[in-house]
């Protein structure tokens, strides 16, 4: 059964750098057509895309926040990370990461989700 | 950057069908995914290349996508498809999520 769960801090400081893990259970990150996102949502607010990790090492990037965005991979631990910088409390948010296993064409599954404040 | 509008809210009445637009300039020429999202929970996938349904999704569910608009059809809605609905498509390899539509069952 595939899953991921996500994990980093809850609570950061305005200029910090953020940076959090998503772990994949059941699917190999080095399987073909396999990719990783990090999506989030403001309270109340819409899904907004982050960035984007694919099989073969290609990483994507909002063209909005490509400037303090790093998304990583280590396939030895099946592991996602994602470094946004200089935070704000405009970026507090739950972030999600999520799938793309390839049986489908869209994102098939979705961690629980993390929370994460930002305080001046 | 490619851009995905959709109306910010739905409403229909329980048994009647809901009718959700996403719009996006020649969106038919891409494959389009739908979202539902539940207060609290994650979002799940109802609906990938345009109109298929992973197979734990209700056949209620349907979707098409022509011209400029993509919509996502629930036919016979229940009280528990109440939930926001997110249209999504690949834009050379980046992620691109429509603004989300509040659907409520009345």
């Amino acid at each position: 059964q595939i899953s991921l769960k996500e994990s980093g801090p809850t609570l950061m400081k305005s200029t910090q750098t953020l940076t959090l893990t998503c772990t994949l259970s059941g699917l190999s990150l080095s399987a073909s057509g396999v990719g990783v996102g990090w999506i989030r949502q403001p309270p109340g607010k819409a899904l907004e895309w982050l960035a984007f990790i694919y099989w073969d090492d290609d990483q994507r990037y909002s063209p909005s926040l490509k400037s303090r965005l790093t998304i990583t991979r280590d396939t030895s631990l099946n592991q996602v990370v994602l470094t946004l910088t200089n935070m704000d409390p405009v970026d507090t948010a739950t972030y999600y990461c999520a799938l793309r296993s390839g049986s489908y064409s869209g994102l098939d599954s979705w961690g629980q989700g993390t929370p994460v404040t930002v305080s001046s | 950057s490619f851009e995905l509008t959709q109306p910010p809210s739905v409403s229909v009445s329980p048994g009647q069908t809901a009718t959700i637009t996403c719009s996006g300039d020649n969106l038919g020429d891409k494959y389009v995914c739908w979202y539902q999202q539940k207060p609290g929970q994650s979002p799940i996938l109802v609906i990938h290349q345009d109109s298929r349904r992973p197979s734990e999704i209700p056949a209620r569910f349907s979707g098409s996508n022509s011209g400029n608009t993509a919509t996502l059809t629930i036919s016979g809605t229940q009280a528990w498809d109440e939930a926001d609905y997110y249209c999504q498509v690949w834009d050379s390899s980046l992620v691109v999520f429509g603004g989300g539509t509040k659907l409520s069952v009345l």
